[in-house]
């Protein structure tokens, strides 16, 4: 299973910004949280990750609660290029690393 | 453009066939990955080979046998497959299997088993 807990789909208006939030209750201090997406017809795209500090880059911002316990993947300005399945994962530093995805939430981008 | 290249983009084969996937990556990375992406269901990890060795296996049929001659080739070789089988096969790379690195995804195969 999944450990990771996201909603199944969102709606946004474009050039709106877009908060995509992620559930990890479980995670473990040395579990990495990683974003990608995946537009239709195509293969998943790494967006960000991060472990602990908040993260930017050209592409989104990663904003993750103080415990841990939940993540945000804010984009900016939405556009409708952004529309596709975000897809939030754990990656775990330790050899029993299990690269688990779950559902991801389908993001629509609204003209 | 990720860098990693996947061919055929599209097949169809026969239950008594035996066909391959290839997958490169021009990225200098060390580990290579196939997943399968199905219908309505999330991507599944299949193999990953680190450092040309393989680390992961996730309890995939023998129907399914991966080849990794060096760093920036991953082949899957397939072989009296089932209908259920059909998908999007889908290879990535990353610097190494460590998490702290993200992965980049080919464009897929898509797999339709007759």
């Amino acid at each position: 299973d999944a450990k990771t807990t996201q909603p199944n789909s969102m709606e946004s208006n474009e050039e709106e910004p877009v908060h995509l939030p992620c559930n990890h209750s479980t995670i473990s201090g040395t579990d990495y949280i990683h974003w990608y997406r995946q537009l239709p017809s195509q293969g998943p795209e790494y967006v960000i990750h991060g472990l602990t500090s908040n993260v930017n880059n050209r592409m989104a911002s990663l904003a993750i609660a103080e415990d841990r316990k939940s993540s945000t993947l804010i984009l900016h300005r939405a556009t409708l290029r952004d529309a596709a399945v975000y897809y939030c994962i754990l990656r775990d530093v330790g050899r029993d690393d299990k690269i688990i995805f779950g559902k991801g939430t389908r993001l629509h981008i609204l003209p | 453009e990720t860098g990693v290249t996947q061919t055929p983009r599209h097949l169809v084969m026969g239950m008594t066939n035996k066909k391959s996937l290839k997958c490169e990556q021009h990225l200098g990375h060390n580990a290579m990955y196939w997943y399968k992406q199905s219908a309505k269901k999330p991507l599944e990890l299949m193999f990953v080979y680190n450092f040309k060795e393989q680390t992961e296996n996730n309890s995939v049929p023998s129907r399914f046998s991966p080849e990794c001659p060096n760093s920036s080739h991953l082949f899957l070789h397939l072989h009296t497959l089932q209908p259920e089988d059909s998908a999007l096969y889908l290879c990535a790379s990353s610097q190494t299997y460590e998490s702290s690195y993200e992965q980049y995804f080919g464009p897929g195969t898509r797999l339709t088993v007759t």
